[in-house]
């Protein structure tokens, strides 16, 4: 069984663009969970997708954005570009809540 | 709110046993991974506990104490390969929400 691909694996850009990643699950897998992870903030959650719905939040600003599609693929948007955007984004996927949850290689964003 | 607590770095020698501890505090709390995690990899799983008490999977065990907000993830006969930074996360108020601490360094020496 394929695992959580993402893409695309490295990505610059710089402040005031915007940016999209996207993310497929494992098949079968109807929940997508997004995650930044940075070194002095370790990993933190941004939110959760479940049959094209998000189901939880994390606390961050308005410029993250993501959505779900039928087949279950999501994608994040991170709009006007911070630097401290920087940072290595996974995705991870899961068959419903409080499992498993599977990440993949990450994509890693750097705003200039 | 929502704390987690673990050892920044930890060393090892080949062939020994290590205990990475973990404590938290959160409301709603549903159950703990433990994830390691490779420099430039992605975080895999390795444990999940709901219920109290030891989880043991070939040199892995996790021990889970709800009541006492503690955790622990256990390594026998250490490898080199398992030098990584282990991740603690707890789940909490349902979905998918894991909430991490800020991981263990381990290394493992010869």
């Amino acid at each position: 069984k394929a695992g959580v691909t993402q893409t695309p694996r490295y990505l610059i850009k710089t402040r005031g663009q915007q940016v999209t990643l996207s993310c497929s699950p494992i098949s079968g897998h109807r929940s997508v969970s997004w995650y930044q992870q940075t070194p002095g903030q370790g990993l933190q959650f941004l939110f959760e997708y479940f049959s094209e719905t998000q189901r939880n939040k994390g606390n961050f600003p308005g410029r993250f954005s993501g959505r779900q599609f039928s087949n279950s693929r999501s994608e994040m948007n991170v709009s006007t570009l911070e630097l401290g955007d920087s940072a290595l984004y996974l995705c991870a996927s899961s068959r419903d809540y409080n499992n498993e949850q599977f990440f993949g290689p990450g994509t890693r964003l750097t705003v200039l | 709110g929502q704390n987690i607590d673990q050892p920044t770095e930890m060393t090892a020698t080949e062939g020994a046993i290590v205990q990475i501890n973990c404590t938290y505090q959160t409301s709603g709390f549903n159950g703990l991974f433990w994830y390691q995690q490779h420099a430039g990899e992605a975080p895999t799983f390795l444990s999940y506990n709901v219920l109290d008490g030891l989880e043991e999977k070939g040199r892995f065990s996790s021990f889970l104490s709800r009541s006492k907000g503690y955790s622990y993830l256990l390594l026998k006969e250490l490898q080199m390969k398992d030098s990584a930074s282990y991740l603690c996360a707890v789940t909490s108020g349902g979905y998918n929400k894991l909430i991490f601490g800020a991981g263990t360094r381990l290394a493992v020496h010869p």
